[in-house]
């Protein structure tokens, strides 16, 4: 079964500063992975995904991240953070060949960035 | 706009009572899904349908059932609500299973 692990429920930056969210899958098969973005009081919202193509993945807002089979990762970074990344953001994997009914959140990293 | 749409925003239920959250979708997706949210867990699934008349268990089946008559409207009941079923749900939907999902707004549930 696929899951994933997300480090840091609770990541601060400076804006301007980096911002790098970590997560790490664990996948039998091939995976899809995501990362989903969520402001306060909405739904979830696709940043990026990828699906077997180019291991960086470039999203909405200035996100990227790269898929790194070696070291089991999909890192969400973007090089300077402004305050209106402030959100929630949930890494998730599916099996490849599979359907969202097989997809796995992580619990989530609340992202704070400081004036 | 198109989108999923999800009523009621939010509620406080009386344990004990039946409840059902209404999800409905205009994008004409195959499949849908519920999950719900709490704190520290990240999202889980509860139930999913891969195409109208058909449903699945996901994660967290027990104590809720769905139905999907129809292609747009995938409601969520709580036969009998319990204060561990509070929580934050979401419906969510897409294309066919191979494509991402999208979600809706959500309904805070608070079971008393």
């Amino acid at each position: 079964a696929q899951s994933v692990t997300q480090l840091g429920s609770h990541v601060s930056v400076s804006e301007g500063a980096l911002v790098l969210l970590r997560c790490n899958y664990s996948s039998s098969v091939p995976p899809y992975l995501f990362w989903y973005v969520q402001y306060p009081n909405q739904g979830l919202q696709l940043l990026l995904k990828y699906t077997s193509a180019a291991t960086l993945v470039k999203g909405i807002n200035g996100f990227e991240a790269e898929f790194k089979k070696s070291e089991t990762s999909f890192h969400l970074t973007k090089p300077s953070a402004h305050m209106s990344d402030a959100a929630e953001y949930f890494c998730a994997v599916r099996r490849g060949s599979g359907n969202n009914n097989d997809m796995r959140f992580g619990a989530g990293t609340r992202l704070t960035v400081k004036p | 706009i198109a989108g999923i749409t999800q009523a009621p925003t939010s509620q406080i239920l009386a344990a004990g009572r039946r409840m059902t959250l209404r999800c409905t979708q205009d994008m004409r997706h195959n499949a849908m899904y519920w999950y719900r949210q709490d704190l520290g867990l990240g999202l889980r699934l509860i139930h999913y349908s891969n195409t109208a008349g058909t449903t699945g268990k996901g994660e967290v089946p027990d104590g809720y059932s769905v139905s999907r008559a129809n292609t747009d409207d995938f409601p969520l009941t709580l036969a009998s609500a319990v204060p561990s079923q509070t929580s934050v749900y979401f419906c969510a939907s897409s294309d066919s299973g191979q494509t991402e999902a999208f979600f809706g707004q959500g309904t805070r549930l608070t079971v008393v």
